[in-house]
């Protein structure tokens, strides 16, 4: 089954620790990218790649970080620079359709912060 | 700058009581506007895209529509399993904005 896969699906992270997030997809799309869902709040884009080797910031990239050294990968580590980190956070791919670019997500990680 | 605004917020159906949900946009070229369902604790799931003013797509018991300012997502006789916070968002020639979502529940 083709698919995006996020792990873990719970994640605890103690207050100075840099924790990563995996995102894994298996639909040979070029573009990903990571989201932060905070309550109330619309989705808000940390970091987008739109093709191995590189990436841009999106609107809140302070204190995370990202790599993309696969087409299948995109992990994301919050660090210890994120003063607000407990959210959860979603993976996206897309496929450019037209002139569009459609997203599919996968289920999300929740990150808490003690 | 691009903005997404869902409303209501959140809306409370009788099962069979069909309703509209509402998402207003302002964008730069418009490229497309998806919809999507977000059940508690998972991802979205992707729903529609539209593309020009005047498309209308369908799914069982959806409907999507759009003008050149907004999207309806008229639900039709919703069943208890239409409970879920529906997403709206749009990409313009900047890049993807996303509403807050319509938590949408229904009473059996």
């Amino acid at each position: 089954d083709g698919g995006i896969t996020q792990s873990p699906k719970y994640l605890f992270r103690k207050e100075g620790q840099n924790v990563t997030l995996s995102c894994e997809q298996n639909l040979n799309h070029d573009a990903m990218y990571w989201y932060r869902q905070d309550p109330g709040q619309g989705l808000r884009l940390i970091y987008y790649s739109q093709i191995v080797n590189d990436f841009q910031k999106g609107d809140i990239a302070e204190g995370y970080s990202v790599s993309r050294e696969k087409k299948e990968s995109f992990p994301l580590t919050v660090t210890s620079a994120q003063k607000n980190p407990t959210a959860f956070y979603l993976c996206a791919s897309s496929i450019r359709d037209t002139n569009t670019d459609t997203q599919y997500f996968g289920p999300g990680t929740r990150l808490t912060v003690l | 700058e691009d903005q997404v605004t869902q409303s209501p917020e959140a809306l409370r159906l009788q099962e069979g009581e069909s309703s509209s949900l509402n998402c207003s946009y302002t964008v730069s070229g418009l490229r497309g506007l998806f919809w999507y369902r977000q059940d508690p604790g998972k991802g979205p799931e992707f729903l529609f895209t539209l593309y020009s003013a005047g498309e209308e797509k369908e799914k069982e018991r959806l409907k999507a529509t759009l003008t050149k300012k907004e999207s309806f997502l008229h639900i039709t006789a919703p069943k208890p399993e239409d409970s879920a916070t529906y997403l709206c968002a749009v990409q313009g020639n900047n890049d993807m904005r996303f509403g807050a979502g319509t938590r949408l529940t229904v009473k059996p």
